[in-house]
């Protein structure tokens, strides 16, 4: 069964400074999905980034950018320039076909 | 206009009370779901549905009952509700014939069993 692991439970960064989030997953399959959701307090989910297995150029978006090491099945996030606003629980998922598996999630605390 | 709508948002009832909680989605895909978040923000995925038909059936306890009445609505029944059913459910939907999308999610009901 497929597994996605996120061993950071809590991370803190400094306001403007970069912070890197990590994510590892378990899979046989060789076309597959991954993103990373944030969810602030308000609970909403909401997509951050997300990368096709296929595709060997790292995803990015605005400050967003992820490194994907396809076979060390690993999928970090970085999250450059940190902002008040980006504190929230972010989760990275994995999907192939109709499911979509997420780790435990790691609390991100931005420091003014 | 709220493209994946829950209600209700919040709800209190006693144990071995029956309840449920509705889906409504108007973006027009085919694939919804069910996720249950516990207090520790682990999200995991119940039941997914796709065009009305049953897909997954992870390892839920059959006091869960979910039913789709047509494309954009997917319920959630929890019969005989216990203590450790408290937790927030998320409802989500998918598009797309390659499901390469991502999920939207609706805001989340918050179960409390008391």
């Amino acid at each position: 069964a497929q597994t996605v692991t996120q061993s950071q439970p809590e991370m803190s960064v400094q306001e403007a400074e970069t912070v890197t989030l990590s994510c590892t997953y378990d899979t046989s399959e060789s076309d597959y999905y991954l993103f990373w959701y944030k969810q602030p307090p308000s609970r909403q989910m909401i997509l951050v980034i997300r990368q096709e297995a296929y595709k060997q150029q790292n995803a990015t978006e605005n400050r967003f950018s992820v490194n994907f090491q396809k076979a060390a099945k690993s999928f970090s996030l970085k999250i450059s320039d940190s902002q008040l606003g980006d504190a929230a629980m972010y989760f990275c998922a994995y999907s192939r076909d109709d499911k979509i598996i997420f780790g435990k999630g790691t609390r991100l605390h931005i420091l003014p | 206009d709220t493209a994946v709508s829950q209600t209700p948002k919040y709800l209190v009832t006693q144990m071995g009370n029956d309840k449920s909680i509705k889906c409504e989605q108007n973006l027009g895909h085919d694939t919804m779901y069910w996720y249950k978040q516990d207090s520790k923000k682990f999200l995991k995925i119940m039941f997914s549905y796709n065009n009305k038909e049953l897909i997954i059936n992870e390892t839920v306890p059959n006091r869960f009952s979910p039913k789709s009445p047509d494309k954009a609505h997917l319920n959630l029944h929890i019969n005989s509700l216990e203590l450790g059913d408290s937790a927030v459910y998320f409802c989500a939907t998918r598009g797309g014939v390659t499901l390469n999308t991502e999920a939207f999610f609706g805001q989340g009901t918050r179960l409390t069993v008391v």
